[in-house]
């Protein structure tokens, strides 16, 4: 057990809605980033908040935009979903930016 | 363009045979390269972290080691139970910001 939770470990959804899914990172870590993991890509990186700001920025759609909120915990919004947002999304959290993530169990989203 | 490539994609072994999975990067401003265990239907296991070209770490059957364009991950003699998928990711820093590259894994199977 990494000590980051992730909510809910499956979501199935239909085109066009919107998910939020949310991440609680390990006691004491203050980054915290999104990563989709899809068969045909691997581990794509999404975003990292560092202490309640963004940091950086990967291969993020405009359709994504995700948080961090003052107790550290973080949420991904997805919106106007396609089939191809299906994936797992993982949640990672780490003491600072230059330091091993730790990652949650994943969330499951299948778009119908 | 920054990239991380692996290889071989899968390696199958018998118990006790050791042998080296690669792990090739072409990115600018390296602050880190990371190796991860994954588990099917779970978020990567963090192994190492290495910073700099000569640099090794070393966890039980486990050996990482680091030069200016790939990491080696070594495995020696090993067990069914170190049967997984192993990945590679680096940091970097480039004109963006911190940028995390995961390569696509080597699925490792040991034969008992």
């Amino acid at each position: 057990d990494s000590g980051v939770t992730q909510t809910p470990k499956h979501l199935i959804t239909a085109t066009g809605q919107r998910v939020t899914l949310r991440c609680s990172p390990r006691s004491g870590d203050l980054s915290v980033y999104w990563y989709q993991q899809s068969l045909d890509q691997g581990l794509q990186f999404l975003i990292q908040y560092y202490n309640g700001e963004e940091r950086a920025k990967g291969n993020i759609l405009e359709r994504f935009s995700a948080q961090q909120f003052p107790d550290l915990h973080s949420e991904l919004n997805l919106s106007s979903l396609e089939l191809g947002d299906s994936a797992l999304y993982f949640c990672a959290s780490s003491a600072g930016t230059n330091y091993e993530q730790y990652f949650g169990p994943g969330t499951r989203l299948t778009v119908t | 363009e920054d990239q991380v490539t692996q290889s071989p994609e899968a390696l199958r072994l018998q118990e006790g045979e050791s042998s080296s999975l690669n792990c090739s990067y072409t990115v600018s401003g390296l602050r880190g390269l990371f190796w991860y265990r994954q588990d099917p239907g779970k978020g990567p296991e963090f192994l190492f972290t290495l910073y700099s070209a000569g640099e090794e770490k070393e966890k039980e059957r486990l050996k990482a080691t680091l030069t200016k364009k790939e990491s080696f991950l070594h495995i020696t003699a090993p067990k069914p139970e170190d049967s997984a998928t192993y990945l590679c990711a680096v940091h970097s820093t480039r004109g963006t910001g911190n940028q995390f590259y995961f390569g696509t894994g080597t699925s490792l199977t040991v034969i008992p």
